[in-house]
């Protein structure tokens, strides 16, 4: 499967401040990648889908705002959690899509971020 | 709106047992549906996927797919321990390239 990195892969902030998390695509180009988040015991949601070049695309009810995302380069996505609070506190993974003739659209993805808000 | 359903259990099997997951979907414009499995604090990682009617194989790992019912299952022969997991269903719509997860399936093999 494609490789996808995360970094951090844990942090712990205070309420207020801001957090920016990456993801890198290892083999290959990604031009389109996607945030989720995923509390606990609960599913993936998905946040936005991060496109190179380009705005960012949200999904409703997720603010734009307040969850920056930049898709400066081919291989990089960061996402950066603005005046973060414990409600914020969650799983945040990122993923890439399959490439290739034989890619159906799957998605790989990242190790994920676990991020906690005091 | 897109809903993908699955009984989110807990199941759980005898080691060496067949396992069955299950799931629904809404929207019939759905293209393929992948099967992840997330072990705790993990990410999910792809087990398989399948787009056509019918059955698809691939070692200890059988994805069934039935477009008419809005069905998509998953079949795991010979579960083993190491198959304890959190397994979800996930469909693909529209032309975004989205996936619209199911809430998962905790699976439980007894050793």
């Amino acid at each position: 499967g494609a490789v996808v990195s995360q970094h951090p892969s844990w942090v712990i902030c205070k309420s207020g401040t801001s957090v920016k998390i990456e993801c890198r695509s290892l083999d290959f180009q990604a031009t389109t990648m996607f945030w989720y988040r995923q509390f606990p015991k609960q599913s993936l949601m998905l946040m936005a889908t991060s496109n190179e070049g380009s705005k960012a695309t949200y999904e409703q009810g997720v603010e734009k705002d307040k969850f920056l995302i930049n898709h400066a380069s081919l291989t990089l996505s960061t996402l950066t959690v603005t005046s973060a609070h414990p409600e914020d506190s969650s799983f945040y993974i990122c993923s890439k899509l399959g490439a290739g003739a034989n890619s159906y659209n799957e998605q790989f993805f990242g190790p994920g971020t676990r991020l906690t808000v005091l | 709106q897109k809903e993908v359903e699955q009984n989110s259990g807990p199941l759980s099997v005898p080691e060496g047992a067949i396992a069955s997951l299950n799931c629904t979907y809404s929207d019939r414009g759905s293209q393929s549906f992948f099967w992840y499995r997330q072990y705790s604090g993990k990410s999910p990682e792809l087990i398989m996927f399948i787009y056509s009617n019918g059955d698809k194989e691939d070692g200890r790992f059988t994805a069934q797919l039935n477009k008419a019912s809005q069905y998509v299952s998953l079949l795991i022969r010979d579960s083993q321990p190491s198959d304890s997991a959190t397994y979800l269903c996930a469909a693909l719509s529209g032309s975004a390239r989205q996936l619209t997860f199911g809430s998962g399936t905790q699976l439980t093999v007894l050793p």
